[in-house]
């Protein structure tokens, strides 16, 4: 079967760096894409890879092993408006994205 | 970036009536459009793929008779909620990828939120 799997919630402290892991199996692989979502609102793209590697994108960088079905979301000089919920999701091989159940982000001053 | 409207954001009805909801792609023609739903404190869930000229395609336990989906345009999908239940309140949200983009992004529409009484 097809299954993302993410902590549920996280707690970090303003300033700090905080990764979020993701652990997925698909049928067929197109890439992993990392959504920030706050409560509310609709996710917003915050990357994709589907090479091994790591791609860094101010702030954020994500981290891709194709061999081991993991990535993770690094977030570095954290901000309070980072409290949100971060969502992996995985493209299967319909182009189909296999979503995780998101993991909330709780950052205290 | 690739925008994508969804219209209303908020809508409130009672219940035995039916709700529509638009997505429109404003800058970009989507052949496909997907619609979620979200409820309090879960993932994002799909319920349908929506096909340009063709019949949408509506994942397992999504009943289509009550979750019409109309895609008429290339900019244009329409989910309508038939006979809406207090247990159909939740948070609707289409998606779209923009042929342009390499490796096929989904955008996201802000979102409708439903609310049965």
């Amino acid at each position: 079967g097809q299954n993302i799997d993410q902590p549920t919630e996280m707690t970090a402290t303003e300033g700090a760096i905080v990764q979020i892991n993701c652990t997925y199996q698909t049928s067929g692989f197109n890439g992993l894409f990392w959504y920030q979502q706050h409560a509310g609102e609709a996710p917003t793209f915050l990357s994709y890879n589907v090479l091994d590697g790591l791609e860094e994108k101010g702030r954020f960088s994500s981290f891709l092993s194709r061999s081991k079905g993991y990535s993770y979301l690094l977030l570095k000089e954290l901000q309070m408006k980072d409290s949100a919920s971060y969502l992996c999701a995985s493209m299967d091989s319909n182009y189909q994205l296999i979503w995780g159940a998101g993991t909330k982000l709780i950052i205290k001053p | 970036g690739a925008v994508v409207s969804q219209h209303p954001s908020r809508v409130i009805c009672k219940s035995g009536t039916s709700v529509k909801i638009e997505c429109r792609s404003l800058d970009f023609q989507a052949t496909t459009m997907f619609w979620y739903r979200q409820f309090p404190k879960q993932s994002l869930m799909l319920m349908a793929t929506s096909n340009e000229g063709s019949k949408a395609t509506y994942e397992q336990g999504v009943e289509k008779d009550k979750f019409l989906i109309n895609h008429a345009s290339l900019t244009l999908s329409t989910l309508t909620v038939t006979s809406a239940h207090p247990e159909d309140s939740s948070f609707y949200i289409c998606s779209a990828p923009d042929p342009s983009v390499a490796y096929n992004e989904q955008f996201f529409g802000p979102g409708t939120r439903l609310t049965v009484l």
